[in-house]
């Protein structure tokens, strides 16, 4: 069964702080990994996009890759309330000659003021 | 504000209805993609839509009747749908369609949400 694994929190951070979030994905072989966002009773909002292994930034945005941990997190710096959502990690992984997004169970991120 | 469209918002139907989720895009994207996401869940995939023919179906019920007319729009065909099926219904776009390792980014619209009575 290939699996995105993530805690499903809520991860509780004081505003101003580094929210730290994580995943772990089950497929070696998968190439794609996302960060989304989803308000309570909203869509997903795709916040980063990362391919190779590393750190990748978007403004108060990082995204970091280990594919030999099969391990991708996302550090979102000076944490605002605002930033108060369920953040879902999304890993392609291929199925009997496709690929689709696998998504994890999503991790909640409180921010307090 | 979002680049993919779904109408209606918000939808209520008994389970003898018939109704249709409707969905657009104009970003020029070749993959168009319906999830159903229940609360405090992922959104789960239920078809894929590659150069407007169906290339995945993830063995959704035949109640549900995806229709791409055009490389824009793209339709969910409802009829005698259960109470389980109510939840938010998603619409998402890509610019290419699902490689077999890699994947363009997918971008979600802000849904349908429908409650079967």
């Amino acid at each position: 069964q290939k699996e995105v694994e993530q805690n499903s929190g809520p991860l509780s951070v004081p505003e101003g702080a580094i929210a730290s979030l994580n995943c772990t994905y089950s497929d070696r072989v998968s190439q794609s990994f996302f960060w989304y966002r989803q308000y309570s009773g909203k869509s997903p909002e795709l916040i980063m996009s990362i391919y190779s292994n590393g750190d990748k930034e978007d403004g108060r945005f990082t995204a970091q890759l280990n594919k030999a941990s099969q391990y991708v997190s996302l550090l979102i710096r000076d944490s605002q309330p605002s930033d108060s959502a369920t953040y879902l990690c999304a890993v392609n992984m291929a199925n009997s000659g496709y690929s689709t997004l696998t998504f994890g169970k999503g991790t909640m991120l409180l921010v307090s003021p | 504000d979002t680049e993919v469209t779904q109408t209606p918002k918000h939808l209520v139907m008994g389970m003898t209805n018939k109704k249709s989720l409707k969905c657009e895009q104009h970003m020029g994207h070749r993959a168009m993609y319906w999830y159903k996401q229940k609360a405090k869940k992922p959104p789960e995939l239920m078809f894929v839509y590659s150069y407007e023919k169906l290339s995945i179906n993830e063995s959704v019920p035949s109640r549900f009747s995806p229709e791409c007319p055009n490389s824009s729009l793209l339709n969910l065909h409802l009829h005698a749908l259960q109470p389980e099926d109510s939840a938010l219904y998603l619409c998402a776009s890509s610019q290419s369609p699902p490689g077999l390792y890699s994947n363009q980014p997918q971008h979600f619209g802000d849904g349908t949400r429908l409650s079967i009575l």
